[in-house]
């Protein structure tokens, strides 16, 4: 398998403009996490999905941010309108089951908004 | 609330020196807890995990970590650097369902 793959791997942006960032997870995982990386504030998980359902979306921080999973190998991270605080990297993981296991992450996508 | 605390955001080592990066968690039951490396531009990739059983985990890279209950800590431990381990390092628990929470990293640089 050739492990999360995300896409765009970089994009920059003009502000107030509509991003979609898309991640296709490993196949055969149940699970696949979006999360954010700051110097600010690390990696803080966005939103989480368990076949094909969002279960936690409290870490997305405004409702200008929206994600959806269509299907099991697919997924989207959209925000509208962008803003500069948005900037920063954007990962998606995929796992195969909850718990303890493990998390598989993509190269992420590394998102500026100016 | 679950919670992980890397106190070094920075270390340096030299090359061939042991190295030690801390980790403390805040979490109610018992921890499942993760220790992932990120090399610059990339992804993070995990080096070892604890779920249950011996408390000292072997990884990949020739790292380890060792679960310590009583002082709520899973500190990762090398015992001879290489140059390649430069990175950014965190520790992570389960905070069930698959979530993982974070701890800020401790990025080490290695002196040749």
């Amino acid at each position: 398998d050739a492990g999360v793959i995300q896409s765009p791997r970089h994009e920059v942006t003009e502000m107030g403009q509509e991003v979609t960032l898309r991640c296709k997870p490993i196949s055969g995982h149940d699970y696949l996490f979006w999360y954010r990386q700051t110097m600010m504030r690390g990696l803080e998980l966005l939103i989480y999905f368990n076949n094909n359902v969002p279960i936690d979306d409290s870490g997305m921080p405004e409702d200008r941010f929206s994600a959806k999973m269509p299907n099991a190998s697919f997924s989207t991270l959209k925000i509208q309108p962008s803003e500069p605080r948005d900037s920063a990297v954007y990962f998606c993981a995929s796992s195969p089951a909850g718990g303890g296991t493990e998390a598989f992450f993509g190269q992420g996508t590394r998102l500026t908004v100016v | 609330a679950q919670s992980v605390t890397q106190p070094d955001i920075h270390i340096t080592v030299s090359e061939g020196a042991s190295l030690e990066l801390r980790c403390n968690y805040s979490y109610g039951a018992t921890p499942y807890l993760f220790w992932y490396v990120q090399s610059p531009g990339q992804g993070l990739q995990l080096l070892l995990k604890y779920f249950s059983g011996d408390t000292l985990v072997q990884g990949i890279k020739g790292f380890e970590a060792e679960f310590k209950r009583s002082q709520s800590s899973f500190n990762l431990r090398k015992p001879s650097v290489h140059w390649s381990d430069a990175a950014e390092y965190f520790c992570a628990v389960g905070a069930g369902g698959g979530k993982l929470i974070f701890g800020q990293g401790t990025e080490l640089s290695v002196k040749p």
